[in-house]
């Protein structure tokens, strides 16, 4: 079916906003991860998610950041209280099974710009 | 702790000219490695993976790389760069379990 795909494409928002960040990962995908990519920097791995559960947070930044999983599909990246730092491309993957081997396929991510 | 360098920030070459990327990995065993392409605007496209076995991985778009374990590198190479191959390339290494490590990207620039 269709790749990853994430929305929205842009969002701008104010300092101090709440903001919600989606990912349609691949149909079939068990793993699902986040990722942060900053002006001049690599990518940044905030969480992966097996299925419903995620057995790996510990890249997420702080506490304002979070992350669910529903129906071992749709995933959505919430940051709270959002800071100019914030700003960055959030980058979604999927893989058929996760782990270290698995090809990840990688949606055209969301700009978050915080004003 | 796992990591992964790219050790060039920007390269510029000549359509046609060859390519070299370089990317270092430091990882306790063997790993899995990655080269992913990403075109402006547009996600991360897998190039090519090394698992084991051969360690001259052929990809696409005419993109190889070697893995070499004493040098602890994961070169890319095309012999003809064509102007469609400006983008940012990304080398990443996988480990057993689920974390993926990225360097830090190198962007080509391909001259007419």
């Amino acid at each position: 079916g269709a790749g990853v795909s994430q929305s929205p494409s842009n969002k701008v928002t104010e300092k101090g906003k709440d903001v919600e960040l989606r990912c349609d990962p691949i149909s079939g995908h068990t793993a699902l991860y986040w990722y942060r990519q900053s002006l001049g920097q690599g990518l940044e791995f905030l969480i992966y998610f097996q299925g419903n559960s995620a057995p790996d947070k510990s890249g997420l930044p702080s506490d304002r950041f979070s992350a669910e999983r529903t129906g071992g599909s749709v995933s959505t990246l919430t940051i709270q209280r959002t800071q100019q730092e914030d700003s960055a491309v959030y980058l979604c993957a999927s893989s058929w099974a996760g782990g270290g081997g698995d090809t990840q396929y990688f949606g055209p991510g969301t700009r978050l710009t915080v004003l | 702790a796992q990591s992964v360098t790219q050790p060039d920030i920007h390269i510029t070459v000549s359509e046609g000219a060859s390519l070299e990327l370089r990317c270092n990995y430091s990882y306790g065993a063997t790993p899995y490695l990655f080269w992913y392409v990403q075109s402006p605007g547009q996600g991360l496209q897998l190039l090519l993976k090394y698992f084991s076995g051969d360690t001259l991985v052929q990809g696409i778009k005419g993109f190889e790389a070697e893995f070499k374990r004493s040098q602890s590198s994961f070169n890319l190479r095309k012999p003809s760069v064509h102007w469609s191959d400006a983008a940012e390339y990304f080398c990443a290494v996988g480990e057993y379990g689920n974390q993926f490590y990225f360097g830090t990207g190198t962007s080509l620039t391909v001259i007419p």
